[in-house]
């Protein structure tokens, strides 16, 4: 079965710090791959997405994910986080032959002036 | 003006008790969905509409049921709240195609019920 898993449940940063959040995933294809940002009080945003194509994506806010298909992964990274970027990070995959997403359990950041 | 907008935003109800979530959107999209987000479990699919005439159970639709009034118009049902319901509740709006996975969500429903 199709599944996402986000090991880390809580992360703390310094501000400027660089910031990796990390995605594991289980799907028999190659996966179409998704990190959603959820700010505090408000609903999910895309951040980016994995079709296919360069592995490396970039997204909104300076956000960029790397998909390895050797080790089933899709981390998030940004090389200078900002108080901004504190929220509830999910990694989902979305399953081609239901058109529907899976989500991971989510990763709540912390930022630190 | 928001795009997928939700209404209550926040509800107190009471065990046994009919509510009724809406939400509506503007994006023009037809596949609509709803979801519930709880603490350490993520976001689990409960009913999804991929345009008027087609409604579709999720992975947790025990106790929920949905109406699709119109394109933009999705609401959820909890026929009798019972407090593990309790949750916070999500529309979101997609296109077609590879956009089924670009959702847009609105800002959520917390509901809990006592």
């Amino acid at each position: 079965a199709q599944s996402v898993t986000q090991p880390d449940i809580h992360i703390t940063v310094s501000e400027g710090a660089s910031l990796e959040l990390r995605c594991n995933y289980s799907y028999g294809a190659t996966p179409y791959l998704f990190w959603y940002v959820q700010s505090p009080g408000q609903g999910l945003q895309l951040l980016l997405k994995y079709f296919s194509g360069d592995t490396l994506v970039q997204g909104i806010k300076g956000f960029e994910a790397e998909f390895k298909r050797s080790q089933s992964s899709f981390n998030l990274r940004k090389p200078s986080v900002h108080w901004s970027d504190a929220a509830e990070y999910f990694c989902a995959v979305g399953v081609y032959n239901t058109d529907k997403l899976i989500f991971g359990t989510g990763t709540r950041l912390q930022v630190f002036p | 003006d928001a795009d997928v907008t939700q209404t209550p935003r926040n509800r107190i109800t009471k065990t046994g008790k009919r509510i009724m979530l809406e939400c509506s959107q503007t994006k023009g999209h037809d596949r609509m969905y709803w979801y519930r987000q709880d603490p350490g479990l993520g976001l689990r699919l409960i009913y999804y509409s991929f345009d008027v005439k087609d409604i579709n159970k999720g992975e947790i639709s025990d106790g929920y049921s949905v109406s699709r009034q119109a394109q933009a118009k999705f609401s959820l049902s909890l026929e009798s709240a019972i407090p593990n319901q309790t949750a916070l509740y999500f529309c979101a709006t997609s296109g077609l195609g590879t956009e089924t996975y670009e959702q847009y969500f609105g800002p959520g429903t917390r509901l809990t019920v006592t």
